[in-house]
């Protein structure tokens, strides 16, 4: 079993959907990350976070640290969300990765 | 446009060939990571450099030999590779060891 679990694995949407991602870990950690993989591997860093919630844009992140989960949510979502989102946690000083959520989002 | 910089992009090798990938970063970053992504397992941490020094080596074949000549380089050196080595490599940084990641666009490697 995996230290960091996601759900779904595979999600499609319509666009304008609201979409959630969710991530599970069994492990301490000092913060987790949402990053967005695009197609041809690019990672970018969405959220950095250790506690509550956080927006950026149609973005919204939040933390449970008591239940050791985490929720990616995506309002209005739009064809260019599609993606891979990855769940990483801080454990000490190392990144633990989920396996990832890939997300298409139609028109 | 994260500010780290991968080279090549792609890159398809010989199992008895020797080629290094590059990551370059000019963010002030102390740290420096590489990690392999193979098809549906998650990313795997192969190296760590803090300060120019190898902090961690997650049991990595003798294959991959990283160099880190300054804060703003690393180098991942490969050398008889196995096809099962094939996987995207990716390299990070971040400010110090555990702070937030930065990270490249990584090299897709194909070992035939």
């Amino acid at each position: 079993k995996n230290e960091v679990e996601q759900s779904p694995q595979n999600l499609t949407a319509q666009e304008g959907e609201f979409i959630t991602i969710n991530c599970s870990y069994s492990v301490g950690i000092s913060a987790l990350h949402w990053l967005q993989q695009h197609p041809g591997g690019g990672i970018v860093s969405l959220f950095m976070l250790s506690s509550g919630k956080k927006k950026h844009g149609r973005l919204i992140a939040t933390i449970n640290i008591q239940e050791k989960h985490s929720s990616l949510h995506i309002t209005a979502s739009h064809p260019r969300d599609s993606a891979v989102y990855i769940c990483a946690v801080h454990n000490t000083d190392k990144l633990i990765f989920g396996t990832g959520t890939r997300l298409q989002v139609f028109p | 446009e994260t500010g780290v910089t991968q080279t090549p992009r792609h890159l398809v090798m010989g199992m008895t060939n020797k080629k290094s990938l590059k990551c370059e970063q000019h963010l002030g970053h102390n740290a420096m990571y590489w990690y392999k992504q193979s098809a549906k397992k998650p990313l795997e941490l192969m190296f760590v450099y803090s300060l120019e020094e190898r902090v961690e080596n997650n049991s990595v074949p003798s294959r991959f030999s990283p160099e880190c000549p300054n804060s703003s380089h690393l180098f991942l050196h490969l050398h008889t590779l196995q096809p099962e080595d094939s996987a995207l490599y990716l390299c990070a940084s971040s400010l110090i060891a555990g702070s937030e990641a930065f990270f490249g666009q990584g090299t897709r490697l194909t070992v035939v």
